[in-house]
């Protein structure tokens, strides 16, 4: 069955780094494209970025750009998120989400990320 | 960006009766491809969301048939035909058809 498992979540100072990673099993990862979304404390989802499926496109949403970058490595099954000079808005629950072409199939579990001094 | 906009927020419902959720889009969702991606999501509180239905009307696996999605265009809606218990919580729908892919503001099923 397909799991996906984020880790790498934590607590960390504005201006500073963090990066997630999302394991995929159940499913052969180099053949679809892969997104993190994210929800806020009490809020709705928000899309953050995405990457195909051969890792050549990505996109981002304005609030993450230059800031996030969404990278994949085929032959660990992993998806990453490189998030640097974090805000505090920035603080939510981070989904992995698998692509199925239109829409997400399977979501992650979540990992917490709260950007606080 | 393509706006997402979900009505009502909130919906307390009678169990057994049915319920109904409406999503309008600032735009037409129609792709290129002739497709349109609209999808409804389900996340039930502590939970990660769940896919319901994709591309308007189609229900992913394991999806009751209790569920159906109609629409054209940038109007779109979601029936629950008979609420039970497991169907509390926050429904989204989504489109998938540009980037930012976009949600709605989500909303909230709760039982009377």
């Amino acid at each position: 069955q397909v799991q996906l498992v984020e880790s790498g979540g934590g607590v960390v100072q504005p201006g500073k780094s963090l990066r997630l990673s999302c394991a995929a099993s159940g499913f052969t990862f180099s053949r679809y494209g892969m997104h993190w979304v994210r929800q806020a404390p009490g809020k709705g989802l928000e899309w953050v970025a995405a990457i195909s499926y051969d890792g050549s496109n990505q996109h981002y949403v304005d609030s993450v750009k230059g800031r996030f970058t969404i990278s994949r490595d085929d032959s660990q099954n992993t998806l990453y998120l490189q998030m640097n000079s974090l805000r505090a808005e920035d603080t939510a629950v981070y989904y992995c989400a698998k692509d199925t072409g239109s829409t997400f199939d399977y979501w992650g579990q979540g990992a917490p990320v709260t950007v606080s001094s | 960006d393509i706006v997402m906009t979900q009505t009502p927020l909130s919906s307390p419902v009678t169990l057994g009766q049915p319920a109904s959720i409406s999503c309008r889009s600032s735009q037409s969702l129609v792709h290129s491809d002739g497709n349109t991606y609209l999808s409804w999501l389900h996340q039930r509180p502590g939970q990660p969301p769940r896919l319901l239905i994709y591309k308007i009307s189609n229900r992913f696996s394991g999806v009751p048939d209790r569920f159906s999605g109609s629409g054209a265009g940038t109007d779109f809606t979601l029936k629950i035909s008979r609420v039970e218990g497991e169907d509390v919580g926050v429904y989204y729908c989504m489109q998938a058809t540009q980037f930012p892919w976009t949600f709605g503001q989500g909303t909230k099923v709760e039982i009377k």
